[in-house]
């Protein structure tokens, strides 16, 4: 089983600023990495899949990068709707969920 | 625009069985590109993946639900069904439908997900 975890758990971050959040792999996913969003109440919604390709409609604002074991996502300058929680997926084995990420406003 | 939409029982006693139907409207189920699946969330938590089915019927399932999950698929109501069998206080949670894109014969990505539905199971 591969296990993902996400780090920081709660990230505080006042709108405009920066957020960067990290996945890592208990091995090697090679590129088949996806993010998500949450909001509270909906359902989860695709950013990005191939480690680094943005889904249809999703800001450029938001990019992904890294393989293998390590993986980020960045959201290069908060606005109101981008907090929420995210979540990585792999896609290498059967898919599997990180525990997620609450970008909160500082 | 395709869309998901999961139904059924919003209260499952413990020991029973829990079934869900999604439909899935805008788009065909049979669709050699796709895969469709199930996710939960119980309440204040993460994502879990329940298992994925193809068009044809065959299915991947999470090994940590294998034994009590089975998934369906019925291409001529553009619907797949979800069983999870003897279910417990621990099953208790949001229940999603999802589609996923097939890369190399196998579920990749959830792209889009139906609202969810919440299955409680209690007596």
């Amino acid at each position: 089983e591969i296990v993902m975890t996400q780090s920081p758990a709660t990230l505080s971050v006042s709108p405009g600023e920066r957020a960067t959040l990290s996945c890592r792999a208990s091995q090697s996913v090679s590129s088949n990495l996806a993010w998500y969003q949450q909001k509270p109440g909906q359902a989860p919604r695709l950013l990005i899949y191939g480690a680094s390709t943005r889904a249809t409609g999703i800001p450029a604002r938001f990019s992904g990068s890294g393989s293998g074991t390590e993986f980020t996502l960045t959201i290069s300058s908060l606005q109101s709707e981008d907090f929420a929680v995210y979540y990585c997926q792999q896609y290498n084995n059967w898919p599997g969920f990180g525990g997620g990420t609450k970008v909160e406003i500082k | 625009q395709l869309q998901l939409q999961e139904s059924g029982p919003g209260l499952v006693k413990p020991s029973e069985t829990l079934s869900l139907t999604c439909t899935v409207s805008g788009g065909s189920i049979s669709s050699s590109s796709y895969y469709w699946g199930w996710i939960r969330q119980p309440p204040g938590k993460g994502l879990e993946w329940i298992g994925s089915i193809y068009y044809s019927g065959s299915t991947y399932y999470n090994p940590s639900l294998k034994s009590r999950v089975t998934i369906s698929v019925d291409t001529s109501k553009n619907q797949f069904s979800l069983k999870l069998s003897s279910v417990t206080a621990a099953d208790t949670a949001v229940y999603y439908c999802a589609r996923l894109v097939d890369q190399l014969s196998r579920p990749r990505w959830f792209d889009p997900w139906g609202q969810g539905t919440l299955v409680t199971v209690s007596s």
